[in-house]
């Protein structure tokens, strides 16, 4: 089975700032890892995938993350936030292997607020 | 980025009425379509698995005779809420993937039942 932990629920940070949101899995398979935002009243919106490529993957908005294996970790880092970036941000598993039919499970979600 | 389209974007219907919500992939095939429900501030969650042609499968704890769904073309699923009560007011958002994506989930943009 496959699970998605995401420590912290809330994460607060002054525009500028680093912006560190944490992503733990659990696979008995070797993973695809995703990373969504989603905005108010809205779907979500792929920002990254880890596929087996390379281990550290770039998205949209200067958002990137790290695929660590060893602490089976996927965060998502940005250096710079800005006031747009404040959303709902959620990390999800699926198996790599295995056909589309294969379901996505979603981490609880960590709610980003930029400060002024 | 490949489309999907969700419809209708809200709803109100009093507590004993059917509504139907649409999903279509707009520019691919989805051969599996998921859907999920999501309550405010927490994270989505999978109630089926529809796969093009064939009978959806429910996860655990999800009423089939309550929430029929329909996967009637590689473009085309929907979700039927049969006899809704207030407790089935939630945001609901289905998502797609075709053959080729690795693992990717297209989502729409989810669809606001209220029940009165």
């Amino acid at each position: 089975a496959q699970s998605v932990t995401q420590l912290g629920s809330h994460v607060s940070v002054s525009e500028g700032a680093l912006v560190l949101l944490r992503c733990n899995y659990s696979s008995s398979v070797p993973p695809y890892l995703f990373w969504y935002v989603q905005y108010p009243n809205q779907g979500l919106q792929l920002l990254l995938k880890y596929t087996s490529a390379a281990t550290l993957v770039k998205g949209i908005n200067g958002f990137e993350a790290e695929f660590k294996k060893s602490e089976t970790s996927f965060h998502l880092t940005k250096p710079s936030a800005h006031m747009s970036d404040a959303a709902e941000y959620f990390c999800a598993v699926s198996r790599g292997v295995g056909t589309s039919y294969d379901k996505v499970i979603f981490g609880p979600g960590t709610s980003l607020s930029v400060i002024p | 980025g490949a489309v999907v389209s969700q419809h209708p974007s809200w709803v109100i219907c009093k507590s004993g009425t059917s509504v139907k919500i649409e999903c279509r992939s707009l520019d691919f095939q989805a051969t599996t379509m998921f859907w999920y429900r999501q309550f405010p501030k927490q994270s989505l969650m999978l109630m089926a698995t529809s796969n093009e042609g064939s009978k959806a499968t429910y996860e655990q704890g999800v009423e089939k005779d309550k929430f029929l769904i329909n996967h009637a073309s590689l473009t085309l699923s929907t979700l039927t809420v049969t006899s809704a009560h207030p407790e089935d007011s939630s945001f609901y958002i289905c998502s797609a993937r075709g053959r080729r994506e690795a693992g990717e989930l297209f989502f729409g943009e989810g669809s606001r039942l209220t029940v009165l």
